[in-house]
């Protein structure tokens, strides 16, 4: 199975900054890459598919980017309701893997 | 408007069999690359994907629990179906089903939570 880390694990962050988040893939994903967001009591939502194609609806100040077995998700200007846990997931290759999330919370 | 709505019993014993009906609406599992997808979250595995089955009955399970799982579909009742036999402690979290119009999962349920108990 393809290994997918995730980092940091958790972190802090205050209104208005930029946060990034990291997902290593254990070999050559293809950018068959996608990012999750998990409010709070909530079932995840995707964001990013593609590696970096957005998703209907989801707002622009979030991205994605990467190649190979690298990649990272940015969220700029952070905003109160992206308090949330982010989770990668590859589909290059069966079974698909999720990444163990990201934990974000308000400084 | 993509929806789906996982239901289950909630709580069952040691070597018992799950079943879990997934009902949806906004999408046909009659429409070609249409897949519903069951994923689960727990707190040893964190979110662990399960099995899918796709609009001409093609299925995959992960193989980790492959000889356990068995998923179907009423395409035209909008349902999609997935067993687990002989769970354990292990199997205890929450359970969702997704539909997939490719290898992602682009809508989820909002999840049926599951207990393993004696």
């Amino acid at each position: 199975d393809i290994q997918m880390t995730q980092s940091p694990a958790s972190l802090s962050a205050s209104l208005g900054e930029t946060v990034t988040i990291e997902c290593r893939a254990s070999e050559d994903i293809y950018n068959g890459l996608a990012w999750y967001q998990q409010k709070p009591g909530k079932s995840p939502q995707l964001l990013i598919y593609n590696a970096n194609s957005l998703h209907t609806g989801v707002p622009s100040r979030f991205s994605g980017s990467g190649s190979g077995t690298q990649y990272s998700l940015k969220i700029n200007s952070l905003q109160s309701e992206d308090v949330a846990s982010y989770f990668c997931q590859q589909y290059y290759d069966y079974p698909w893997t999720f990444g163990g999330g990201t934990k974000l919370e308000l400084k | 408007q993509v929806s789906l709505k996982e239901s289950g019993p909630g709580i069952l014993q040691p070597f018992q069999t799950l079943s879990l009906t997934c009902s949806f609406s906004g999408f046909s599992l009659g429409t070609s690359n249409m897949g519903v997808g069951w994923i689960r979250q727990t707190s040893g595995k964190g979110l662990e994907y399960l099995a899918t089955i796709w609009w001409d009955d093609d299925k995959y399970f992960n193989p980790s629990l492959n000889s356990r799982l068995t998923v179907s579909k009423d395409t035209s009742n909008n349902q999609a179906f997935l067993k687990i036999t002989s769970v354990d402690t292990a199997d205890t979290g929450t359970y969702y089903c997704t539909a997939s119009g490719a290898d992602y999962f682009d809508y989820w349920g909002q999840g049926v939570m599951v207990t393993v108990s004696s």
